[in-house]
């Protein structure tokens, strides 16, 4: 079935540590995103990629470094630089054209810095 | 970018119609108007789109305002199933910084 796959479903990481999220699409979409969600809270944007071997910063970018190397996949890296890394990580994908395309979402990883 | 305002929750109960409100009053005219929905410790789920006209498809329908200003999601007959958040967002196509609000939650009682 075509989808958008994240892994690992929970992650615990330990201070000053860096660990990678994994992002894997087969639904040939051009566009990927990579969100943070906080308790309660609505997505924010951290990197999203419109293409391959491009990427650009979100709101939130700090301490966080992405690659697009492969049209499937969109790695997302939490450094240690980011402050308070514990959240909800979602990954999507979509056709380029925004406005009139559905996005689509993985099914999120929860970081925990212990 | 536009923002949308909505309801923090609403109630409602089990096989009723259930009408989500979504304001949007700074939409610019190439603003699609965007619904997902989240459950619990899982990725959002497309619901449904539009631009001007009224859309309905199997899950849900979306009236939208003759001015734009404003939709509303419609669930004709909630189960408990659709007990969620639901994020109605606006979308254009050079709009990747997308502002999420809190989205409203949706309690279906039995």
């Amino acid at each position: 079935d075509g989808g958008i796959t994240q892994s690992p479903k929970y992650l615990f990481r330990k201070e000053g540590q860096n660990v990678t999220l994994s992002c894997e699409q087969n639904l040939n979409h051009d566009a990927m995103y990579w969100y943070r969600q906080d308790p309660g809270q609505g997505l924010r944007l951290i990197y999203y990629s419109q293409i391959v071997n491009d990427f650009q910063k979100g709101d939130i970018a700090e301490g966080y470094s992405v690659s697009r190397e492969k049209k499937e996949s969109f790695p997302l890296t939490v450094t240690s630089a980011q402050k308070n890394p514990t959240a909800f990580y979602l990954c999507a994908s979509s056709s380029r054209g925004l406005g009139n395309t559905e996005a689509f979402f993985g099914q999120g990883t929860r970081l925990t810095v212990v | 970018d536009a923002k949308t305002t909505q309801p923090n929750s609403m109630e409602s109960n089990e096989e009723e119609p259930v009408h989500l409100p979504c304001n949007h009053s700074t939409i610019s005219g190439t603003d699609y108007i965007h619904w997902y929905r989240q459950l619990p410790s899982q990725g959002p789920e497309y619901v449904i789109h539009g631009l001007t006209s009224n859309v309905n498809n199997r899950m849900a329908s979306l009236a939208i305002a003759e001015d734009r200003k404003s939709s509303t999601l419609i669930l004709h007959r909630a189960t408990l199933r659709d007990a969620a958040v639901y994020y109605c967002i606006l979308r254009d196509d050079s709009n990747y910084q997308l502002i999420w609000g809190a989205g409203t939650k949706l309690i279906i009682k039995p």
